[in-house]
């Protein structure tokens, strides 16, 4: 089945602790990205990557890294998670930009 | 500035209703795609449909028809006979050189 697949779902953590929310899709896609979504300002792009090893920042990139050494995983790093990164996350792929998006289940986030 | 305007936040229907959802966006790109999404109440988003800057025909599946118009930098979706699966988020989409969400419009059909 062709799906983009994120973990964990949900996640509790505090200030300052690394973490890391993996993304993977089988559908061997170019293009891959991560948003967040917040109440009332629909999804923002925070990084995304054209191929294996070329990644760019999107709108809202500040407190996030991601790296794309296999064409199929996205992991999206936060190095010292802060409140105002809790929210929702969802990770995408497409054959290529401009095609219509894969979006993964989501990744709720919150940080005390 | 917004690159994609959903004016409309919440629309609350009754069962049956048409309802319009309106979409204008801003680009100066000659070459630009077009989505909505839709995302229930179970969270996850699902694409609806893709329209290229070249192809303004309007486009009808099923109960739902989407009408694009450049002149007016708009691409307006409606729910014809709305049913309570209906009850969603629906967001509409801009990828110029990149992909811009609008807010999105919290659609509830009520039985």
């Amino acid at each position: 089945e062709a799906q983009v697949t994120q973990n964990p779902r949900y996640l509790i953590t505090v200030t300052g602790k690394k973490l890391t929310v993996t993304c993977s899709q089988n559908m061997n896609h170019e293009y891959m990205s991560w948003y967040r979504q917040d109440p009332g300002l629909g999804l923002r792009q925070i990084y995304y990557s054209m191929n294996v090893e070329v990644t760019d920042k999107g709108d809202v990139p500040e407190g996030y890294k991601v790296s794309r050494k296999e064409k199929r995983n996205f992991p999206l790093i936060l190095e010292s998670p802060s409140p105002n990164q809790t929210s929702l996350y969802f990770c995408a792929s497409s054959s290529k930009q401009g095609n219509e998006q894969y979006f993964g289940p989501g990744t709720r986030l919150t940080v005390t | 500035a917004q690159k994609v305007t959903q004016a409309q936040t919440e629309i609350s229907v009754v069962e049956k209703e048409d309802v319009t959802l309106d979409c204008v966006y801003e680009t100066r790109d000659t070459t630009y795609y077009l989505f909505w999404y839709k995302q229930p109440p179970s969270g996850e988003l699902v694409f609806l449909i893709r329209r290229n800057s070249f192809d303004e025909q309007n486009e009808i599946s099923g109960r739902y028809s989407w009408n694009f118009q450049k002149s007016t930098s708009s691409f307006n979706f409606t729910i014809t006979a709305s049913q309570v699966v209906d009850s969603a988020v629906y967001f509409c989409a801009l990828n110029d050189y990149k992909l811009s969400f609008g807010a999105g419009t919290t659609v509830t059909v009520r039985a």
